[in-house]
């Protein structure tokens, strides 16, 4: 069964510091790992999707990396704002979705 | 275009009661996903569809029914709810690529006390 965990599971930064999330996956048979982020009392919103051929996906101040036969991601935030703060998920596709906890980031004005 | 939406956004039952939440989506997506959001455990699925008509079992199904007669409406049902079903219900829709350009679209939320 794919266990996936992130760490930290909780960061405070202050504003305009560049900061990295981590998510791991017990299995390397993927599809696809997916970034999302959630807002409190909100649903998720999608925000980078990485491939399994892949090694990483940008979007705007946002990075994700892949390295999936050592079972890892990250997802790089650039020059953060207090605007990033938010929950992010990272889940795996290995068919079916599986999440880890997340990580709560609070940036600091 | 409304994306995914949920019905109701809160609810509180007594243990025993009964009900039943609705997933509705526009986007024609063939997959659709239940899954609860507990503090500290992220989403667990509970169960999900892979097209109208179909219903499959996630990693925590017992206590819930699920039934998709339409390819919009994703409906899950607690027959006998329990204070352990407390909890935020996401649902979640997917186009249905099989695999690798999967991503999931979700709605936002409904969050159930059962007392």
């Amino acid at each position: 069964k794919q266990e996936v965990t992130q760490i930290p599971a909780a960061l405070s930064v202050p504003e305009g510091e560049n900061l990295v999330l981590n998510c791991s996956f017990t299995d390397s048979a993927i599809y696809n790992l997916q970034w999302f982020r959630q807002d409190p009392g909100k649903g998720l919103t999608s925000l980078l999707l990485i491939q399994s051929s892949q090694r990483e996906q940008t979007s705007g101040r946002l990075n994700a990396s892949l390295d999936k036969s050592s079972g890892r991601s990250t997802l790089y935030i650039a020059a953060s704002q207090p605007g990033d703060s938010a929950t992010y998920l990272c889940a795996v596709n290995d068919l079916k979705f599986y999440f880890g906890s997340g990580t709560k980031l609070n940036v600091k004005p | 275009n409304a994306g995914v939406t949920q019905t109701p956004k809160f609810r509180v039952l007594k243990t025993g009661q009964s009900m039943t939440l609705l997933c509705a989506q526009d986007m024609n997506h063939e997959y659709m996903y239940w899954y609860r959001q507990d503090p500290g455990m992220g989403l667990r699925l509970i169960h999900y569809s892979v097209g109208e008509g179909t219903t499959a079992k996630g990693e925590v199904p017992d206590g819930y029914n699920v039934s998709r007669l339409k390819k919009q409406n994703f409906l899950l049902g607690l027959e006998s709810a329990a204070p352990s079903q407390t909890s935020v219900y996401f649902c979640a829709s997917s186009p249905g690529l099989a695999g690798k350009q999967e991503t999931q679209y979700f709605g936002p939320g409904t969050r159930l006390l059962v007392l």
